[in-house]
C-alpha cells in the first residue's frame, strides 16, 4: 500500500472548519483513500473513504485533488469532541488490512 | 445496535504465562481483524479472517501468538509464555465482507505483561 504523510499535530478554534491534509504521492490508480480517527483511550473511528471524486457523510467530507497525490479531510464544525488522532489511510481494492502511520494530533480549543 | 465487543478490557498477567482475549464481532460480519497498539509500534496489524479462514496472519510478530475464529462469529487470540514486550492494547475490528467495507474496532484489551 502506498505510504501516506501528514502533519504531527493541528490547532483548530472550537466552530471553525478542520482542514487535515494528506500526501500520498505514490497512489496506484487502484488504490483508495480512507479516514479513521482514534480518541483518546477508544479504539479507531471509521470516518470516510473515496477514489476519485469528493465524498462527504455526515462527519466530515473529503476533497480528493485530480491528480490524486493528496487529499485533505474537512470537520465542517469542529467541536471539542473531534480532538483526536486521525489517520490517512491508503488501501487498494483488494486489499484487506488497514495499515496506520502516525496521524494527526487534532487539538479543537475552546 | 451493538459494536465490537472485547474481553476482558483489562488484563495484567506474569511473564511466561499464556493469555487468551476475546473479540464479538458485530453480528453478520463476515471479516474479522486483530491489530494491536504499542507506544513503541503504534498500530500495527496482526492477522485478518474472513469467515473462520485467516487468509492474512502475516502480521503475527511471532509463533507464541495464534488466533482462532469458530461460528464465523467470535475470535480468540492466544498468546503463549507472554513477554514483557506483548504489552500492549489488542484491538479488534469487524466489516460486512472485508476488503474496502470499513472496519468497525472494539475498545480493545489492555494487556500488561509483568
Amino acid at each position: 500500500d502506498a505510504k501516506t504523510t501528514q502533519p504531527t499535530s493541528m490547532d483548530c478554534a472550537e466552530g471553525r472548519a478542520a482542514n487535515l491534509p494528506c500526501n500520498h504521492s505514490t497512489i496506484s490508480g487502484n488504490e483508495y483513500v480512507y479516514w479513521y480517527r482514534q480518541i483518546h483511550s477508544q479504539g479507531p473511528q471509521y470516518i470516510i473513504h473515496g477514489l476519485k471524486n469528493n465524498e462527504t457523510n455526515e462527519m466530515a467530507s473529503l476533497i480528493i485533488t485530480e491528480d490524486r497525490k493528496s487529499s485533505t479531510l474537512i470537520l465542517p464544525h469542529a467541536t471539542l469532541r473531534d480532538t483526536a488522532v486521525y489517520y490517512c489511510i491508503v488501501m487498494e481494492t483488494s486489499g484487506s488490512r488497514l495499515t496506520f502511520g502516525e496521524g494527526t494530533q487534532l487539538t479543537v480549543n475552546p | 445496535g451493538a459494536g465490537v465487543s472485547q474481553s476482558p478490557s483489562n488484563k495484567v498477567t506474569e511473564k511466561g504465562k499464556d493469555v487468551e482475549l476475546r473479540c464479538d464481532p458485530i453480528s453478520g460480519h463476515t471479516a474479522l481483524y486483530w491489530y494491536r497498539q504499542s507506544l513503541g509500534q503504534g498500530l500495527e496489524f496482526l492477522i485478518y479472517f474472513q469467515g473462520n479462514s485467516a487468509p492474512d496472519k502475516s502480521g503475527l510478530p511471532s509463533d507464541r501468538f495464534s488466533a482462532e475464529r469458530t461460528g464465523g462469529s467470535v475470535s480468540t487470540l492466544t498468546i503463549q509464555r507472554t513477554q514483557q514486550e506483548d504489552s500492549a492494547v489488542y484491538l479488534c475490528a469487524s466489516s460486512w465482507l472485508g476488503g474496502l467495507y470499513e472496519q468497525y474496532f472494539g475498545p480493545g484489551t489492555r494487556l500488561t505483561v509483568t
